[in-house]
């Protein structure tokens, strides 16, 4: 059966220091995945999604940066944080006639 | 563009109280309809989908109906139970790939 981690499942950062959150999907071979940010209280936001090894579209601009170094392995960074990237950031993948799959989800508070 | 607009909360019932949670979209096409649920500290589950006008997704007592004429997607649950509270996201997506969701609505359900 397909599965998708995430990890760490929380995270404190102080402004500036670099940040990596992974994401890997099991049981299934060339999904599209995907970052959502939601802030406190509101909805979720879009960031990042990938088609493919290195294909990767960004939806807003800001601190943050994707990359997919292997098939089912997506990774969101940030070289310096900043406080307004706090959160709650989900991965997810998609299934065609099924929609979205999340991961447990990585909160992270920058302090 | 595509967007969907759901009823704010927090929305508080009794327990075995009947739940309406609002939810109308705006695309072009002929989207696909989904509700999730998003319990404390967790991340998102579908809870249920429909893919074409006047069809109803259906789980765990939750329903839903997809009404093109009203461009509606509206949850009803009969009967609430505490285990119920939770944060509602009312979705679409035309191709399984990228999802736009809403706010999200948060359900108290009190004993």
């Amino acid at each position: 059966s397909q599965t998708i981690h995430q990890w760490p499942a929380t995270l404190v950062q102080p402004v500036g220091s670099p940040l990596s959150l992974e994401c890997t999907v099991e049981g299934t071979s060339n999904p599209n995945l995907y970052w959502y940010r939601q802030a406190a209280g509101r909805g979720l936001q879009l960031l990042f999604y990938s088609v493919g090894i290195g294909q990767i579209s960004s939806e807003v601009p800001q601190n943050l940066s994707a990359s997919r170094p292997q098939d089912r392995q997506f990774i969101l960074s940030s070289k310096k944080l900043l406080l307004s990237d706090s959160g709650f950031y989900l991965c997810a993948w998609s299934q065609p006639n099924y929609g979205y799959t999340f991961g447990s989800g990585t909160r992270l508070t920058v302090v | 563009g595509d967007s969907v607009t759901q009823m704010e909360g927090p929305v508080t019932l009794s327990e075995e109280a009947f739940l309406t949670i609002n939810c109308t979209y705006t695309a072009t096409g002929y989207p696909s309809l989904f509700w999730y649920v998003q319990y404390p500290g967790e991340g998102l589950q579908l809870l249920l989908k429909a893919t074409k006008a006047d069809d109803k997704g259906s789980n765990k007592g939750f329903e839903a109906t997809y009404r093109k004429e009203t461009t509606s997607f509206h949850l009803e649950k009969g009967s609430v139970q505490v285990s119920d509270s939770a944060v509602y996201f009312c979705a679409l997506s035309k191709n399984f790939n990228k999802f736009y969701f809403g706010s999200g609505t948060k359900l108290n359900v009190k004993p």
